[in-house]
C-alpha cells in the first residue's frame, strides 16, 4: 500500500518567490495534518483537516501561510512571499479519523529559502 | 519550556548494551505516541500507549506509560545498529484536536 506521498522531496527558492508543497494522503484516511520541523522549535504542527475541512489552524505561522484541501486525496501547502525564515522540513500526515488515531507521515519536503 | 521533554536528548550507546528514553508531560496525557525518524525521512509509527500501567513491545522495543507520573520511557533490548536514529514522543491534550511532539532524543550505536 502507498504511504502518504509528498512532492516535491527538496525546494530551493529564493526569499520573495511563492511556494507550494503537496500531499496525497493514505487512501480512506478522513484526516490530514501539515506540521514543520525545524532545529529550534522541534515539530509543529501548522493545520489540520478533517474530512477536507480545516479544523484547527492556531499553527499557522501568519498570513503569507495557506492550505487547502480541495478533495479527500489531495492537499496543498502555500507560502507566499517566502523568506529565509521559512527555511524546515514540512511534513504531512494522514489518519483515519482525528488527531487521537495513528498518524502516518509522509517523507517530507525539504525548503531552503535563499 | 516544552510540553512535552525528552531525555536525554542524545544518547551514544554500544551495540548490544539496553538503554532508555524518557518522555515527561508538564499537562496530563491523552494518550502517548512513540515515533521514529531517520535523517532525511519522515516518522515511522512505533507504539501508541493510552491507558496508565499499559506496556506494548516491538520485536525489542518496549514502551510503558506512567499515568500518574504522566510520562512515558521506550526501552531498547540488546540494541543494534538499526535501532539509531531520531526518537519523538508525541501526546494528545483534552479538548485539543491536536499532538504535540517533544524535542527528539539523537541515538546512535557503536559498533
Amino acid at each position: 500500500d502507498a504511504g502518504v506521498i509528498q512532492s516535491p522531496r527538496h525546494e530551493v527558492t529564493e526569499m520573495g518567490q511563492e511556494v507550494t508543497l503537496r500531499c496525497k494522503p493514505i487512501s480512506g484516511h478522513n484526516s490530514l495534518f501539515w506540521y514543520r520541523q525545524t532545529m529550534m522549535r522541534g515539530l509543529e504542527l501548522l493545520i489540520y483537516f478533517n474530512n477536507n475541512v480545516p479544523i484547527d489552524d492556531s499553527g499557522m505561522p501568519e498570513d503569507r501561510f495557506s492550505a487547502k484541501m480541495p478533495n479527500a486525496s489531495f492537499s496543498t501547502l502555500k507560502i507566499q512571499p517566502s523568506e529565509p525564515r521559512d527555511s524546515a522540513v514540512y511534513f504531512c500526515a494522514s489518519s483515519l479519523e482525528g488527531s487521537r488515531d495513528t498518524q502516518y507521515f509522509g517523507p517530507g519536503t525539504r525548503l531552503t529559502v535563499l | 519550556s516544552q510540553e512535552l521533554e525528552q531525555s536525554p536528548q542524545s544518547l551514544i550507546v554500544q551495540e548490544g548494551k539496553n538503554l532508555t528514553i524518557n518522555c515527561t508531560s508538564s499537562k496530563t496525557l491523552y494518550g502517548l505516541y512513540w515515533y521514529k525518524q531517520k535523517y532525511g525521512e519522515g516518522l515511522i509509527f512505533l507504539m501508541m500507549l493510552q491507558k496508565g500501567g499499559e506496556e506494548k513491545s516491538h520485536e525489542k522495543i518496549t514502551a510503558k506509560l506512567d499515568e500518574k507520573k504522566q510520562q512515558s520511557s521506550l526501552h531498547i533490548t540488546a540494541s543494534q545498529p538499526s535501532h539509531a536514529g531520531i526518537y519523538l514522543c508525541g501526546a494528545g491534550r483534552q479538548g485539543a484536536q491536536k499532538l504535540v511532539f517533544g524535542q527528539g532524543t539523537r541515538l546512535t550505536i557503536n559498533p
